[in-house]
């Protein structure tokens, strides 16, 4: 299975600054998510980072506020932008081998809290 | 619109207690069913459910789908401190898409 890192872990950021997650993966996967999970909430989907072109936004994601990047095959960055409080939550980095729904794997997730 | 719904919310059990807990889906294109358990951030995988009626067994866990009833259990039989977690159902549809539900908090008191 793919070992995923995250960095940070956490942080602590004030309303209208932006922070970037980065995502590292052990080997070369083929699909590349990033996920939300706000406090008390289950894990929202915000976008497959595609390598080498603009990423996909699920609804209610656009890329100004969540700019991602994925120069390679075991690389993204999920930025969040200008934040809010309401921006305060767990983002996590997934990747998904081809084949079963079995080979999604997590990041161990970066906790954001926007004061 | 597509969505997932578990039940109960949160469970608070003593060891050695069996517990299910409950998934229901709406969801078009159905593909598999996965369970994952949330301890501190990241979701480990616990089982995918594809076919109706077949139960799949790991240890004390097991889970069964019902796709006539949308819907699959886990269960936990003989509850451990080491149990208490975050329990997400999640729905895969084409396209990698994922739908989970908002979690069963579970926690399994000495």
């Amino acid at each position: 299975s793919a070992v995923i890192s995250q960095k940070p872990s956490r942080d602590i950021c004030q309303r209208g600054t932006s922070l970037t997650i980065q995502c590292q993966v052990d080997s070369q996967v083929t699909m590349m998510f990033w996920y939300r999970q706000q406090p008390g909430q289950s894990l929202t989907l915000i976008a497959t980072a595609n390598q080498g072109s603009e990423a996909t936004y699920e609804s209610g994601f656009v890329i100004d506020k969540f700019p991602i990047s994925r120069p390679n095959l075991t690389f993204s960055t999920l930025t969040v932008s200008n934040m809010s409080p309401e921006d305060s939550s767990i983002y996590l980095c997934s990747t998904k081998e081809a084949g079963g729904a079995e080979t999604q794997y997590f990041g161990p997730g970066t906790r954001l809290l926007v004061l | 619109e597509d969505k997932v719904v578990q039940s109960p919310l949160s469970l608070v059990v003593h060891e050695g207690d069996t517990v299910t807990l409950n998934c229901s889906y709406e969801v078009t294109n159905f593909r598999s069913l996965l369970w994952y358990k949330q301890e501190k951030k990241a979701p480990t995988f616990l089982f995918m459910l594809t076919s109706s009626g077949i139960e799949k067994k790991s240890g004390r866990l097991s889970s069964i789908l019902d796709k006539k009833e949308l819907s699959s259990i886990l269960n936990i039989t003989a509850t451990q401190t080491g149990d208490s977690a975050i329990y997400l159902c999640a729905v895969e549809r084409p396209g990698n898409q994922f739908y989970f539900g908002t979690g069963t908090s579970l926690t399994v008191i000495p």
